[in-house]
């Protein structure tokens, strides 16, 4: 189902130090789940990726981990910059019924992150 | 490329009115998407087009809301009539990915977003 959104959690992480953003997902068929990241007054950009047929992927700086049996998503952050300071979605491709094949791309509430200059 | 170009950027209008967001989307894509972001209920998918046709509109609240895609690279969401709780974020996104293939990438290119008031 979908998150609905009363509180935006919130994450404050000294300059320096690493960040774990944890997400739960909805649909075990999910086969495949982005993070994005979101700035102010800007639409969410790519992060990073990974398929259901993997549990760890990483990127510049980043880590995405997944743990499919408890339908968990991790994104870490090494040597987290102000810059980085932005609220984080995890999105899932999940099938429609129906529709013979096709996927659509939810999103998660969202965490905010806060970096401590 | 320029992006997905959101127009506009900005609308106030009063309970009642029509209101008409467009967006262009990155050229080649093919898949397009309407979401709709605000604090109490996040990011929520509204409608998505796979090659100009609707493949999923459940997420359209109700008959208030339509969207069109006449061409591959055009397409609107109307609201008619506007109410207050209408107000919100909507963001339009278009990816390459359709059909569920094991080369299938899901990532989105969002725009910049029309944020909606009504009064």
């Amino acid at each position: 189902g979908e998150s609905v959104g009363l509180h935006l959690p919130t994450l404050s992480v000294q300059e320096g130090d690493n960040s774990i953003i944890n997400c739960a997902y909805s649909n075990s068929a999910s086969d495949y789940f982005i993070w994005y990241k979101q700035e102010s007054g800007k639409g969410p950009q790519f992060i990073i990726d990974i398929r259901s047929n993997m549990d760890k992927r990483q990127g510049q700086r980043v880590t995405v981990l997944l743990n499919k049996t408890v339908k968990h998503l991790s994104l870490q952050i090494a040597a987290t910059q102000p810059g980085d300071s932005a609220v984080y979605f995890c999105a899932e491709n999940m099938p429609i019924s129906y529709s013979g094949g096709y996927q659509k791309v939810t999103f998660g509430t969202g965490t905010k992150l806060q970096v401590i200059p | 490329d320029a992006g997905v170009i959101q127009s506009p950027r900005h609308e106030v209008t009063e309970m009642g009115q029509e209101v008409t967001l467009r967006c262009k989307p990155i050229s080649g894509h093919n898949s397009l998407f309407w979401y709709r972001q605000t604090m109490m209920r996040g990011l929520e998918l509204l409608i998505y087009f796979n090659n100009n046709v609707p493949i999923d509109d459940s997420g359209m609240p109700e008959d208030r809301f339509s969207a069109k895609m006449p061409n591959a690279s055009f397409s609107t969401l109307k609201i008619q009539p506007s109410e207050p709780r209408d107000s919100a974020v909507y963001f339009c996104a278009s990816s390459t990915f359709g059909l569920a293939v094991p080369a299938n990438t899901g990532e989105l290119f969002f725009g910049e977003g029309s944020r909606l008031t009504v009064l």
